[in-house]
């Protein structure tokens, strides 16, 4: 079966507009998780859900940043008014029921913010 | 403050040499530690995955180790392959968040 797919693998975008990143975890996966990337660095954490809701939203780093799974599928990470430092890597991953099953990596949207 | 923290940063051996990377962590309760491998330009994928009674496993020629009273665990590769090159990445989880701990990794370089 197919594993996580994230579109786009790429978006470069004007600083101050609005992106959206869309994840489609494996089919059957209840959690879903996305992270971000910077370069060198571990994938750090932004937002857990379980099923439809966020189950842990505490790695957002402000309140341009949002994310949602309406059916508990496909996941869309919206973030407004980019800023530079937006730019990153974001990663999104799912498994079966919870942190304690294997995670499976997406390949990433990687967002440049000019 | 729950950390993970991984050694070396960075490490380049020759193809068929063996080569063993680090992880410490102070997450507290310990879940679970995982190491990932992740490719250029790739998500990570996962490797092994040990609770806390586990101190060893192996998935072909990675072998993960786990003591969980001095809070480390190490990866092994045997015989490394071209393809080892990638960044290893230890993870660990805490049975109070479902949140995962990244280390910041390794960066593997293997030549010919």
């Amino acid at each position: 079966g197919a594993g996580v797919s994230q579109t786009p693998s790429n978006k470069v975008t004007e600083k101050g507009k609005y992106v959206e990143l869309r994840c489609d975890p494996i089919s059957g996966h209840t959690a879903l998780y996305w992270y971000r990337q910077s370069l060198g660095q571990g994938p750090e954490f932004l937002i857990y859900f379980q099923g439809t809701g966020a189950a842990d939203d505490s790695g957002l780093p402000n309140d341009r940043f949002f994310a949602v799974r309406p059916e508990g599928s496909v996941s869309t990470l919206k973030i407004q008014r980019t800023e530079r430092g937006d730019s990153a890597v974001y990663l999104c991953a799912s498994s079966y029921q919870g942190s304690t099953d294997t995670q499976y990596f997406g390949p990433g949207t990687r967002l440049t913010v000019l | 403050k729950n950390q993970v923290e991984q050694s070396p940063q960075s490490l380049i051996i020759l193809e068929g040499k063996n080569c063993t990377l680090q992880c410490n962590y102070t997450v507290s309760p310990f879940s679970n530690l995982r190491w990932y491998k992740q490719d250029t330009g790739r998500g990570p994928v996962s490797l092994t995955i040990m609770t806390f009674s586990e101190n060893t496993k192996s998935n072909g020629r990675y072998t993960a180790t786990l003591d969980a009273d001095t809070k480390q665990s190490s990866l092994h590769i045997t015989a490394s392959q071209l393809s080892d090159s990638a960044s290893y990445i230890c993870v660990v989880s805490s049975y109070n968040t479902d949140k995962l701990i990244f280390g910041t990794g390794t960066r593997l370089q293997v030549f010919p």
